[in-house]
């Protein structure tokens, strides 16, 4: 159990156009998710903290009109690129918080994102 | 602030060998600490925890310590099979309950047959 999916896993977009990517719990129920972005060989970099029913919390230097992150249920959030540029290529990953497990933390697989 | 540092990689290293890849920590209070793994392409997996001072998590082989003393939790492996190769992080989480977790740049292990 413990299972989280990101949909999609790559996608192509074109600049000016948005994207937006899925994040899901599939066995359990999360009221907090985390989005991170990965740049080639580097760390993660939280970007915003997803709480269900409420608005995101984002970290300092994250535009938050860029990435829109909804939360609508418990098992589901979902960031939107808007207006994409290139520099907005990257992985991006999301997590999820089980609380019936102490709070530990299950990460999706990632979501590739080429903006062209 | 809470600050993770790892050493930089590349790790190569021949199959069988001894695996070390050290992490040190900077936290205020009694943070948990963390190991994860991420294989090309993929997102991250948690490999082993430690909540308190002086435990030690093991998962598949590998193992780390939560050393208050030097504020490190170094992993290891006795032995590394080519399947091992991969990013490695380590990780703290504040106590508190905040779940917001503080990572290392991540240190890439390369396993040679």
């Amino acid at each position: 159990g413990a299972v989280v999916s990101q949909h999609p896993s790559w996608v192509i977009c074109k600049s000016g156009t948005s994207v937006k990517i899925e994040c899901r719990s599939l066995d359990f129920q999360a009221t907090t998710m985390f989005w991170y972005r990965q740049f080639p060989k580097q760390s993660l970099m939280l970007m915003a903290t997803s709480n269900e029913g409420s608005k995101a919390t984002y970290e300092q230097g994250v535009e938050k009109d860029k990435f829109l992150i909804n939360h609508a249920s418990l098992t589901l959030s979902t960031l939107t690129v808007t207006s994409a540029h290139p520099e907005d290529s990257s992985f991006y990953i999301c997590s999820a918080i089980h609380l019936e497990r102490a709070g530990e933390q299950y990460f999706g697989p990632g979501t590739r994102l080429t903006v062209t | 602030g809470n600050s993770v540092t790892q050493m930089e990689g590349p790790v190569t290293l021949s199959e069988e060998a001894f695996l070390t890849i050290n992490c040190t920590y900077t936290a205020t209070g009694y943070p948990s600490l963390f190991w994860y793994v991420q294989y090309p392409g993929e997102g991250l997996q948690l490999l082993l925890k430690a909540t308190k001072a002086d435990d030690k998590g093991s998962n598949k082989g590998f193992e780390a310590t939560y050393r208050k003393e030097t504020t490190s939790f170094h992993l290891e492996k006795g032995s590394v099979q080519v399947s091992d190769s991969a990013v490695y992080f380590c990780a703290l989480e504040s106590s508190g309950g905040s779940y917001i977790p503080t990572f290392g740049r991540g240190t890439s292990l390369i396993v040679h047959p």
